[in-house]
């Protein structure tokens, strides 16, 4: 059964930086693409990166492209999204997802405060 | 960038009725469409892919259809547990993949 668990949110200063992981199990890990997709309290869903199975492809929405960096370490199974330049508005639940073209499944999100 | 708008923001059904809510893309996608359902402090859950194509596991009273620039995911009977937040996505053309911005089903 997959199972993607992220982790590393938190409160943070704007201005200041946030590492997420995710960890995943249940599938070759190596094999898919990861997404990351984020939703504001109380707000929709809104796209934020993704790499491929090799890490050799990357592309980031417009509104954190220049601050997020994506990374991955197949032989950790694991996913992660550097967050430096933090804003307010990058206030949201994180989540990680499998897949290329769309998003199945998803973790159980991590939430990401940055007051302002 | 591909805009996705969803309608009606909110819709107001009764339990065994069905339920019908539409998805519109600014250009054509084809029917590189999904839907998801997300419930109050879940994660979303993929419903429907290719537009029509139920995700494994996903009952027989969702449905989907469309193709082009307008999508309809229709629910034949509304069970309680259907109630939640839909959203539509666009895979056809990105980055970005981009999301409308859902539609509330309640009960009526």
């Amino acid at each position: 059964q997959v199972h993607l668990v992220e982790s590393g949110g938190g409160v943070v200063q704007p201005g200041r930086s946030l590492r997420l992981s995710c960890a995943a199990s249940g599938f070759t890990f190596s094999d898919y693409g990861m997404h990351w997709v984020r939703q504001a309290p109380g707000k929709g869903l809104e796209w934020v990166a993704f790499m491929s199975y090799d890490g050799s492809n990357k592309y980031y929405a417009d509104s954190v492209k220049g601050r997020f960096t994506l990374s991955r370490d197949n032989s950790k199974n694991t996913l992660y999204l550097q967050m430096n330049s933090l804003r307010p508005e990058d206030t949201a639940i994180y989540y990680c997802a499998k897949g290329a073209s769309w998003f199945d499944p998803w973790g159980q999100g991590t939430l990401v405060i940055v007051p302002s | 960038e591909i805009v996705m708008t969803q309608s009606p923001a909110t819709l107001s059904v009764s339990p065994g009725e069905r339920a019908t809510l539409s998805c519109r893309a600014s250009q054509s996608v084809k029917s590189n469409l999904v839907w998801y359902q997300q419930k109050p402090g879940q994660a979303p859950r993929l419903l429907i892919y290719g537009a029509s194509t139920r995700a494994t596991g996903i009952p027989a009273r969702f449905s989907g259809s469309g193709s082009g620039t307008e999508f309809t995911l229709t629910i034949s009977s509304l069970q309680s547990e259907d109630f939640a937040v839909y959203y539509c996505q666009q895979y056809n053309n990105w980055p970005p993949i981009t999301f409308g911005q859902g539609t509330r089903l309640e009960i009526k």
